[in-house]
C-alpha cells in the first residue's frame, strides 16, 4: 500500500492565484483531514470529512474548500492565495477516527 | 478540547530510556491519550495510545496515572531515528468528535550519539 500520497510535494503561488492539493489514501479509510502546520507550530486542522458527499470545518477553515466525491482523494482548494497561506499542509486518513495516518506533505509558499 | 501540558524539550543519549511527561489535568472520562511524533521534514506518524490502563507496543509503553490527569511515553532505548517532536493529545471518543486531532507545540527530543 500507498498509503496517503499527496502531490505536488512543493509550489509557490502569486497573491491571488488559485490552485488544488491533491490527497489520496488506498486503505480505504473512511475519514480523511487536512491540516496546516506554520513554523515551529503544531498542526492545525482545516475541514475533515467522514465520508464520500460529507465534509466539515476544522479549526482553521477561512480560505480553503474541499469536496470529497470518492472515499480515496480529498482535495483541497485554494481560491484567492494569500501570504498567511504559506505554511505546510498535511493530509492524514484513519479509520472510524482510530489512528490517524499522515501524508509527507506540501510546502506551499505564497509571494 | 482538553488541553495538555508538555516540556518544549528534552534531552537523551543513544540507547538510555526516554521518558517524556504530560499533563491533561483537564481530561475528561472519554478522552484517549494519543502520542504523535514528527520527525524532521516529515508528516506525524501515530506512536500509542490509552485510556486508563498502561500500554506497550514495538515502539514504546504509555504509563497513565491513576487518576489520568498525567501520563509519561516511555522510549526504551532511545536511537539517532527517535529524535524527533513528540505529541501528547487527547482525543474526545465521544459521537461527534471524527477522531480530530488537536496538536500543541509539543517536546523536541534531541538525542545524542
Amino acid at each position: 500500500n500507498a498509503g496517503v500520497t499527496q502531490t505536488p510535494k512543493f509550489r509557490i503561488l502569486k497573491i491571488g492565484q488559485s490552485m488544488t492539493l491533491q490527497c489520496t489514501q488506498d486503505m480505504n479509510h473512511n475519514y480523511m483531514y487536512w491540516y496546516r502546520q506554520d513554523p515551529g507550530m503544531g498542526l492545525k486542522l482545516i475541514y475533515y470529512s467522514v465520508g464520500a458527499g460529507i465534509t466539515d470545518k476544522g479549526e482553521v477553515p477561512n480560505g480553503y474548500n474541499v469536496s470529497r466525491s470518492t472515499t480515496e482523494d480529498f482535495p483541497l482548494r485554494l481560491e484567492l492565495a494569500a501570504p498567511s497561506q504559506t505554511s505546510v499542509y498535511f493530509c492524514a486518513s484513519s479509520y472510524a477516527g482510530n489512528e490517524q495516518f499522515f501524508g509527507p506533505g506540501t510546502r506551499l509558499t505564497v509571494l | 478540547d482538553a488541553k495538555t501540558t508538555q516540556p518544549n524539550s528534552m534531552e537523551s543519549n543513544e540507547e538510555e530510556p526516554v521518558h517524556l511527561p504530560c499533563n491533561h489535568s483537564t481530561i475528561s472520562g472519554t478522552d484517549y491519550i494519543h502520542w504523535y511524533r514528527q520527525l524532521p521534514s516529515q508528516g506525524p506518524e501515530y506512536v500509542i495510545h490509552g485510556l486508563t490502563s498502561n500500554v506497550n507496543n514495538r515502539m514504546a509503553s504509555l504509563a497513565i496515572a491513576e487518576d489520568r490527569k498525567s501520563s509519561t511515553l516511555i522510549l526504551h532505548r532511545a536511537t539517532l531515528r527517535d529524535a524527533a517532536v513528540y505529541y501528547c493529545i487527547l482525543r474526545y471518543a465521544g459521537g461527534t468528535s471524527y477522531g480530530k486531532l488537536t496538536f500543541g507545540q509539543g517536546t523536541i527530543l534531541t538525542v545524542h550519539p
